[in-house]
């Protein structure tokens, strides 16, 4: 079975530059997320969806962060215009269905998309 | 919200076992408490799941108190390839908006 999938890998950019991550969540996963991993920290969610519906972007920085997950499958966060304190690694994670409170289960995460803002 | 803490990081030989505790004080009556970890350049991997008592897999082991505020996760027999990070996360649902918290993580080194 395929794990998440990112792309791409690796991004470099210039300041003020655009910037996309397309994720794709293992397949039958309803939730998905996407979390920020600055150096040396542990990762910060920044959007979950249920299917297609954004139902936590509370942490997501909307002046220039913005995430779509149109069929309810794939889902892609976009920077725009990105900043240097936006190099960091995005890590897209999904699971079968929202963990937290009595509900058990786990995340599986992608490898991750590194950003570099020179 | 449900902060934990860990220490930030620890030091073990192949072949010892290694304990790792997370506080957790004001974890809720339904959370689960769950373990990752993390390799260099790779997302976060699903170790271990628990509510109390005590949890083992092939991987490792888990023990919770029963008063739920904290949680040690055990590694027996580590090898270099236990050098990672670990985080220890407690499921918190408060309202509409549930957030899986990952905190700093405890940095294991493995030395030969």
């Amino acid at each position: 079975e395929a794990g998440v999938v990112q792309s791409p890998r690796y991004k470099i950019i210039e300041k003020k530059q655009p910037v996309a991550f397309w994720c794709n969540p293992i397949s039958g996963h309803n939730t998905l997320y996407w979390y920020r991993q600055n150096l040396g920290q542990g990762p910060e969610l920044l959007i979950r969806y249920e299917n297609e519906e954004a139902v936590d972007d509370s942490q997501l920085p909307k002046d220039r962060f913005s995430a779509e997950r149109l069929k309810g499958v794939d889902s892609t966060l976009k920077i725009q215009p990105a900043e240097l304190g936006d190099s960091a690694v995005y890590l897209c994670a999904s699971s079968s269905r929202k963990i937290a409170g009595g509900n058990t289960g786990e995340l599986f995460f992608g490898e991750g998309s590194r950003l570099t803002v020179l | 919200l449900t902060k934990t803490t860990q220490p930030i990081s620890m030091d073990s030989y192949e072949g010892q076992e290694v304990n790792i505790t997370c506080s957790h004080n004001n974890i809720a009556t339904n959370d689960y408490i769950t373990w990752y970890q993390q390799f260099p350049s790779q997302g976060p991997r699903f170790i271990i799941q628990g509510y109390k008592t005590k949890v083992t897999n092939e991987v490792a082991s888990l023990f919770i108190p029963a008063d739920r505020k904290s949680s040690t996760l055990s590694l027996p027999r580590v090898s270099l390839s236990d050098t990672a990070v670990y985080y220890c996360l407690v499921a918190t649902d408060w309202g509409n908006t549930d957030k899986l918290i990952f905190g700093t993580g405890t940095r294991l080194q493995v030395f030969p």
